[in-house]
């Protein structure tokens, strides 16, 4: 079965700051996809950037980009220039398709982050 | 962009009584709807899979007779909370599928409701 590990609960970075959150998941697929949702206090769950694993060049967002390390099997999330908006909870999420047919998504646990003015 | 809604966005009923949460996609039609539920400050837990004009496919340790998942349309999906106690008490999340193609590759995105978050009394 697949799992996600996101083993840091809580993070804080000052404003205009860079920040790394960490993911690593467990799998025996070699062909899935990877996300990092952003959920804010409001709850609403937001697609911060997503990378497919058959690419081996990391995926950017602006001021978001992965390190993804196949063999490893981790996938971090970089947060460049911190803004307060940036304050909420990140989840990791694995992403791979089901014999059903079905596309189904495994998220980690969270971090929470929070950015200091 | 592709939007998802929900409603209501917060209720509050009684244990024994039976609540219905809408999930609807706005913009686009969903032939399949995720149902996943969120306890404060965890992540978010798949309860099942919803698909159009077919039965619903259960996450393992859901009850299924509990949890009524009904999907009559390609922009709705319904979940209806039966007999609910206070346990049940949490932030239950849809999503739909989005088909997308990146370069050649085509594949499924998955687009989130705002959240019901339920109080059982």
């Amino acid at each position: 079965a697949q799992t996600v590990t996101q083993s840091q609960p809580e993070m804080s970075v000052q404003e205009a700051e860079t920040v790394t959150l960490s993911c690593t998941y467990d799998t025996s697929e070699n062909n899935y996809y990877l996300f990092w949702y952003k959920q804010p206090p409001s709850r609403q769950m937001i697609l911060v950037i997503r990378q497919e694993a058959y690419k081996q060049q990391n995926a950017t967002e602006n001021r978001f980009s992965v390190n993804f390390q196949k063999a490893a099997k981790s996938f971090s999330l970089k947060i460049s220039d911190s803004q307060l908006g940036d304050t909420a909870m990140y989840f990791c999420a694995f992403m791979k398709l089901e014999i059903s047919g079905t596309y189904k998504y495994i998220f980690g646990t969270g971090t929470r982050l929070k950015v200091l003015a | 962009g592709a939007v998802v809604s929900q409603h209501p966005s917060w209720v509050i009923c009684k244990s024994g009584t039976s609540v219905k949460i809408e999930c609807r996609s706005l913009d686009f039609q969903a032939t399949t709807m995720f149902w996943y539920r969120q306890f404060p400050k965890q992540s978010l837990m798949l309860m099942a899979t919803s698909n159009e004009g077919s039965k619903a496919t259960y996450e393992q340790g859901v009850e299924k007779d509990k949890f009524l998942i009904n999907h009559a349309s390609l922009t709705l999906s319904t979940l209806t909370v039966t007999s609910a106690h206070p346990e049940d008490s949490s932030f239950y999340i849809c999503s739909a599928e989005i088909p997308t193609t990146h370069g050649a590759i085509f594949s499924y995105e998955q687009y989130f409701g705002p959240g019901t978050r339920l109080t059982v009394t």
